[in-house]
């Protein structure tokens, strides 16, 4: 079992829409998380980290479920500009960080 | 502004032939790491650094060193490159921990 997993997609959504990607990992004992944006060929570029009780930023919010080990990104009225590719990370202490291969999101016109 | 920069963007080697990429960040960030992505595998921390003379091994070190003289710069060596080292390389640097800045990527093909 992979110790970070995605959904990989793509997700092919309308303008508008709200979208959702969960991240599950396996290690109970992660200690933080967080969600990145990649747009093709680019670098990575944090979007928000994942807090116990939740976050907000924008259209944009992030969950932890500790029990069922995963993270959960919604997106709110998308836009053209969201599509990329979008990357969970966990934290397994000691400065090792496992990203997730991705989930890409296509916003559609 | 804010910037981690590695060099070189882009290099085509061969075999055995040692080769250094650079990072360098002008945030005083105490935390720099080196990350290969691969199709399909997603990135995968080779190398990080919680400070001067401080560096750890991530999960794929073999084949590759670093080194942290000085807190701005955090190199990539790759002694005996060799085919399977062609990957699409990132430096990042942070304040913390978690990778808050990132390169803009070095795309090594190694022949």
């Amino acid at each position: 079992r992979k110790e970070v997993e995605q959904d990989p997609g793509p997700f092919n959504v309308p303008e508008g829409a709200t979208v959702a990607f969960n991240c599950t990992y396996s290690n109970s004992a992660s200690q933080s998380f967080f969600w990145y944006r990649q747009d093709c060929r680019k670098e990575p570029k944090l979007l928000m980290s994942v807090y116990s009780s939740g976050n907000e930023d924008g259209r944009f919010t992030a969950q932890l479920n500790r029990a069922s080990q995963y993270i959960s990104l919604l997106i709110r009225d998308s836009k053209l500009s969201d599509s990329a590719t979008y990357l969970c990370v966990v934290n397994e202490g000691t400065y090792k960080y496992i990203f997730g291969t991705g989930t890409r999101l296509k916003v559609l016109a | 502004e804010a910037q981690v920069t590695q060099n070189p963007r882009y290099l085509i080697t061969v075999t055995g032939k040692k080769l250094t990429v650079t990072c360098s960040q002008n945030m005083n960030h105490e935390y720099m790491s080196w990350y290969r992505q691969d199709p399909g595998l997603g990135l995968r921390q080779i190398y990080y650094s919680m400070n001067v003379e401080v560096t750890d091994k991530g999960d794929v070190p073999e084949g590759y060193k670093v080194s942290r003289k000085e807190k701005r710069n955090f190199p990539l060596i790759l002694e005996s490159p060799s085919p399977n080292q062609t990957s699409l390389y990132f430096c990042a640097s942070s304040p913390f921990g978690e990778p808050q800045h990132f390169g803009d990527g070095t795309r090594l093909s190694i022949l």
